[in-house]
């Protein structure tokens, strides 16, 4: 399953929303996780199930979507959200992640 | 808290073999299965195999499929990668990562990652 994501790279003001989207080529249900990946720093685990917050994320990062169109929303951006987010299908194998979205400063 | 740990990556030619270690601590080792994720220098993320909490299952990447084995030594909370006929093309930071479920029954997301071992194949 190819995962695509866009746009690339999203320029947004600190304090404006973020809105990133990923697309599977066939449905994965809600078999999506989303990560978080900061310079010189390992991914890390933000959203799985497509809408289900891991534990301490904050409320201000949301998922949504199922099947092939899948969304990551970021309100009010903070500087340490500036980073690389990826997303990943974990329906079928192979496992599969989207090239990811730059979100950088504007 | 969950601790993953690797060594063993380094500089080898092409069709040269390295094994890759990765010590775990702070959970149950024996209860997840785990993961080999890499990431080529400045690109995206790449699953590579997955284990089993017991090690019967294993599955690996058609990319690396025949080449490389995962494995696991619950008694030592250990994961492996032996990694055999090396290609230019398998330069990268191998991550070992522990599935998101915490249980038997895994999730096939992520949830803990190691800082990564340096991978690279050149001659």
């Amino acid at each position: 399953i190819v995962m695509t994501q866009s746009p690339g790279p999203l320029s947004v003001s600190p304090g404006e929303r973020a809105t990133l989207s990923c697309r599977a080529s066939q449905s994965v249900s809600a078999n999506l996780a989303w990560y978080q990946q900061k310079p010189g720093h390992t991914p890390k685990l933000l959203i799985y199930g497509a809408s289900t917050r891991a534990t301490g994320i904050p409320a201000r990062f949301s998922g949504s979507g199922s099947g092939t169109e899948f969304t990551l929303t970021i309100t009010s951006l903070q500087s340490e959200d500036f980073a690389v987010y990826y997303c990943q299908q974990y329906l079928k194998w192979p496992l599969t992640f989207g090239g990811g979205t730059k979100v950088e400063i504007k | 808290q969950v601790q993953l740990e690797e060594s063993g990556g380094g500089v080898v030619q092409p069709g040269g073999s390295l094994r890759l270690s990765c010590a775990a601590s702070g959970f149950s080792f024996s209860d997840s299965a785990m993961y080999w994720v890499r990431q080529a220098p400045d690109k995206g993320l790449e699953w590579v195999a997955v284990i089993s909490y017991d090690g019967r299952n294993k599955y690996h990447a058609d990319s690396v499929k025949g080449r490389f084995t995962i494995s696991r030594d619950n008694a030592k909370n250990t994961l492996y990668l032996q990694m055999n006929s090396l290609r230019d093309d398998d330069t990268s930071v191998y991550h070992c990562v522990r599935d998101g479920s915490g249980g038997h029954t895994p999730s096939y997301y992520f949830d803990s990652w190691g800082q990564g071992t340096l991978v690279t194949v050149s001659s």
